[in-house]
């Protein structure tokens, strides 16, 4: 049981340029999100998904695209990469979208733009 | 639109020593609190939540209403304490979406 995998750990783009951060997980989690981490602004969400098959937008959503064509798995696409986007980027998952559930996070990926 | 304010970005204290983690919160709805850790080279990890009333490695924290706060609290500070320690609310409505505080770096000196 691995938990929620996040790859790659370190990637370093030019501006203009996209990507996908992959995020899986194997717990059977319904509720999967993304956020990014910034110094002196803690986490942010990026965008969140309750299920295969839906999603939508959190707190700072533009240049980021989403999927959730399966349970496990929850890709972050950076459509046109931008300075602004250097940040630390985490996936989390919980069991449900109902009160009191716990989120499970990654390792993290961090993201520069050149 | 909700908030969490943590006002310490650094937090240091002794070993033995009592800890108090600052947490308060604005949010129109009725709030679900929790507190993540997060220790060096580990992942980003819930400690607790207010809900469940427990005690997690020592340390407790409130939910005061009436202050909007929920402070995190420990009377004997450990070295393994040290770590970035962060305050969440989660928003109903739709996902699990917790907005977090920008967080407080616990380090606890011998």
């Amino acid at each position: 049981n691995a938990g929620v995998t996040q790859t790659p750990k370190f990637q370093v783009l030019k501006t203009g340029q996209s990507m996908t951060l992959q995020c899986a997980q194997d717990m059977n989690h319904e509720y999967m999100s993304w956020y990014r981490q910034d110094p002196g602004m803690g986490l942010r969400l990026i965008h969140y998904s309750v299920g295969a098959g839906i999603t939508d937008q959190g707190e700072v959503p533009n240049g980021y695209n989403v999927s959730r064509s399966t349970t496990e798995d929850f890709p972050l696409r950076l459509l046109s990469a931008a300075p602004s986007q250097t940040s630390v980027y985490f996936c989390a998952s919980s069991y449900s979208s109902g009160t009191n559930e716990k989120l499970f996070f990654g390792s993290g990926t961090q993201l520069s733009v050149l | 639109a909700q908030r969490v304010t943590q006002p310490e970005k650094l937090l240091s204290v002794f070993k033995g020593a009592p800890v108090e983690l600052k947490c308060n919160y604005s949010y129109s709805g009725s709030p679900e609190l929790f507190w993540y850790v997060q220790y060096s080279r580990q992942r980003l990890q819930l400690l607790l939540r207010h809900i469940s009333r427990e005690s997690i490695k020592g340390f407790t924290a409130d939910l005061n209403k009436g202050e909007t706060s929920f402070h995190l609290k420990k009377p004997f500070a450990q070295e393994e304490d040290s770590a970035m320690y962060y305050c969440a609310l989660r928003v109903t409505g739709g996902g699990n979406k917790l907005t977090f505080g920008t967080g407080t770096q616990l380090k606890v000196e011998l």
